[in-house]
């Protein structure tokens, strides 16, 4: 079994829709939660991190994080096509052992259609 | 800000040549800096970790003589791969951290190596 698991989609949704992605995850010690954007034949690019359990929000993206649950999500409101994508989610320990070992899901392919 | 750079950003060679790939932080000091591979539709495999002045730590499968990394200076890193074979061939990203003092890692936009 994987630390993290994602659905790889693709995900497809018309554009004004809201987009929801999640994560699941099986080690109850990760601390740091971070969701990447990925445009093809790209790096991934960082749109929000939380160490915490809650929302945190950043104009039209919310992180959602379920510590208790160990689950995490993302939406993306008012979606555009320039959203299209793929969206990984990764976390972190946050330990001297692990420090910068990144745990990421394999990612989630996003079509926004106008 | 948290700009890093990589070049070349895509790169064709023949097999048996070397390869160096090179990755920059623009705006801030990474203390550490991290290589992945990337093949189509899967997601990042973290081959190596690098601190500036020290030796690399390679991901357990990772031929360090293979991949040879630098990190010279807090803003460059290098990946040299030796003696490249088809196989080699791949998406190569590298990322830097330490702004922040956080563990959030900048990517660069990645090298496409082909090997022909």
């Amino acid at each position: 079994q994987k630390e993290v698991e994602q659905d790889p989609g693709p995900l497809s949704v018309p554009e004004g829709a809201i987009v929801s992605l999640n994560c699941t995850y099986s080690n109850s010690a990760f601390q740091y939660f971070m969701w990447y954007r990925q445009y093809s034949r790209k790096g991934p690019e960082l749109l929000m991190y939380t160490y915490s359990s809650g929302n945190k929000e950043d104009g039209r993206f919310t992180a959602q994080v379920d510590k208790s649950s160990k689950y995490i999500s993302l939406f993306i409101r008012d979606s555009q096509p320039s959203d299209s994508a793929t969206y990984l989610c990764a976390m972190s320990l946050m330990t001297t052992d692990s420090w910068g070992k990144l745990q990421f899901g394999a990612g989630t392919q996003v079509v926004v259609t106008p | 800000g948290a700009v890093v750079s990589q070049h070349p950003s895509w790169v064709i060679c023949k097999s048996g040549t070397s390869v160096k790939i090179e990755c920059r932080s623009l705006d801030f000091q990474a203390t550490t800096m991290f290589w992945y591979r990337q093949f189509p539709k899967q997601s990042l495999m973290l081959m190596a970790t690098s601190n500036e002045g020290s030796k690399a730590t390679y991901e357990q499968g990772v031929e360090k003589d293979k991949f040879l990394i630098n990190h010279a200076s807090l803003t460059l890193s290098t990946l040299t791969v030796t003696s490249a074979h088809p196989e080699d061939s791949s998406f190569y990203i590298c990322s830097g951290s330490g702004r922040l003092g956080t563990d959030t890692q900048y990517f660069g936009p990645g090298t496409r190596l082909t090997v022909l």
